[in-house]
């Protein structure tokens, strides 16, 4: 099993809807979870971090966390063509002080 | 905001030969680490360093060693590379906070 599970698309969602990302990790323990943007070619771009339960809310992005169900996902509202990339969830695995375990990501299409 | 720079973004080498990547970060973070990237397999940690002058293999460090003399610089080396090696070297620094790691832009290596 990995440690971080990610659907790997593509995702194609139209313009102005919402896009669901979802991520699981297998290490209960996990404290901290990431979501980074990366855009083909270019190096991945930390976008939200969440440590509690529930959701977290930055502009068009809200982060949910559900420690019971090891479940982390990525909600992006209104979504736009400039939002297609690949959008890596990584998780801070217990003991490892800053080291990230990172998915393989799952490639968003934002269609006109 | 966090700044970390590559020494190149392209970079052709022949097999055997010696190869240096640098990577100088800006932000005074304790934590520096060096990944690469190919399609499919995601990120993949090679080596990390908590502090000057100490490091830590990761989960690929075969082929590789690393030197961190200063805080701000942390270089990886390829003692003779091979053409397994071709691939998208990514640095990136965090503080022990863990509010995620910041990317560099990355150096695409070519090994022929």
């Amino acid at each position: 099993q990995k440690e971080v599970e990610q659907n790997s698309g593509p995702l194609s969602v139209p313009e102005g809807a919402i896009a669901s990302l979802n991520c699981t990790y297998s290490d209960r323990g996990s404290q901290s979870f990431f979501w980074y943007r990366q855009y083909s070619g270019k190096s991945p771009e930390l976008i939200m971090f969440i440590y509690s339960n529930g959701d977290k809310e930055d502009g068009r992005f809200t982060a949910q966390l559900n420690k019971a169900s090891q479940y982390v996902s990525l909600l992006i509202r209104d979504s736009q063509p400039s939002d297609s990339a690949t959008y890596l969830c990584a998780v801070n695995p217990t003991g490892t002080a800053s080291k990230l375990t990172f998915g393989t990501g799952t490639r968003l299409q934002v269609t006109l | 905001d966090v700044k970390v720079t590559q020494s190149s973004r392209y970079l052709v080498k022949r097999t055997g030969e010696k190869v240096f990547l640098e990577c100088v970060q800006d932000m005074d973070h304790e934590n520096m680490f060096w990944y690469r990237q190919d399609p499919g397999l995601g990120l993949r940690l090679i080596y990390f360093s908590y502090d000057v002058k100490m490091k830590e293999k990761g989960d690929i460090p075969e082929g590789y060693s690393v030197s961190r003399e200063k805080k701000e610089r942390f270089s990886l080396i390829l003692e003779s590379a091979s053409t397994n090696q071709t691939s998208m070297y990514l640095c990136a620094s965090s503080s022990p906070n863990s509010l995620g790691q910041f990317f560099g832009p990355g150096t695409r290596l070519t090994v022929l």
